[in-house]
């Protein structure tokens, strides 16, 4: 597609349930970011794939989140018993290489709200 | 840990106006440094960046200096636009990841 794409664009969940948010990279992208971003505290880093190399996983605030690349392409985000907490705009990125020489891309975002 | 710390805002400035956005980073070894840019309703866009001492990124008007003896990269503006008002983050990169700002939101007022 024609930039990176993310759904749902808005998700309201009950405290206790499992979301789970999908992010579409850039065709040919090798590098796919999940951040976070709450009012007031920026942008958190979450998880990290590149290619076919374990993901980078320093990011992920507990054991509730979790996250795949399937194929080297589709990712999927998964929030195991959302708390109140989670809530926040969950952003994807791919870039064509490494972040030092290439840019991120980044999608529109997802706004979780778990009541 | 590396970090990177930003004036906080809101920033509101009369159109044509000059713009500094402060910027200060902790890193060890000589990052690469950005400025991203969210503009309403848009996704994060790369502004401009610099990957070594002394380089000065711009774009749209705008300019940062990588200063390593302060540890800065400030962002600068001669005339503000209306179209400029947006959230600005700095980054810097840690191995293969960009490490943001908190972000600061920009008014500019007609």
């Amino acid at each position: 597609g024609a930039g990176v794409s993310q759904s749902p664009s808005n998700k309201v969940t009950e405290k206790g349930k499992d979301v789970e948010l999908r992010c579409d990279p850039i065709s040919g992208h090798t590098a796919l970011y999940w951040y976070r971003q709450s009012l007031g505290q920026g942008l958190e880093f979450l998880i990290y794939f590149q290619g076919n190399s374990a993901p980078d996983k320093s990011g992920l605030p507990s054991d509730r989140f979790s996250a795949e690349r399937t194929g080297g392409s589709v990712s999927t985000l998964t929030i195991q018993r959302t708390q109140q907490e989670d809530s926040a705009v969950y952003l994807c990125a791919s870039s064509l290489g490494t972040v030092r020489d290439e840019k991120l891309f980044f999608g529109s975002g997802t706004q979780l709200s778990v009541l | 840990g590396d970090s990177v710390t930003q004036m906080e805002g809101p920033v509101t400035l009369s159109e044509e106006a000059f713009l500094t956005i402060n910027c200060t980073y902790t890193a060890t070894g000589y990052p690469s440094l950005f400025w991203y840019v969210q503009y309403p309703g848009e996704g994060l866009q790369l502004l401009l960046k610099a990957t070594k001492a002394d380089d000065k990124g711009s774009n749209k008007g705008f300019e940062a200096t990588y200063r390593k003896e302060t540890t800065s990269f400030h962002l600068e503006k001669g005339s503000v636009q209306v179209s400029d008002s947006a959230v600005y983050f700095c980054a810097l990169n840690r191995d293969d990841k960009i490490i943001f700002g908190k972000g600061t939101r920009l008014h500019i007022l007609p």
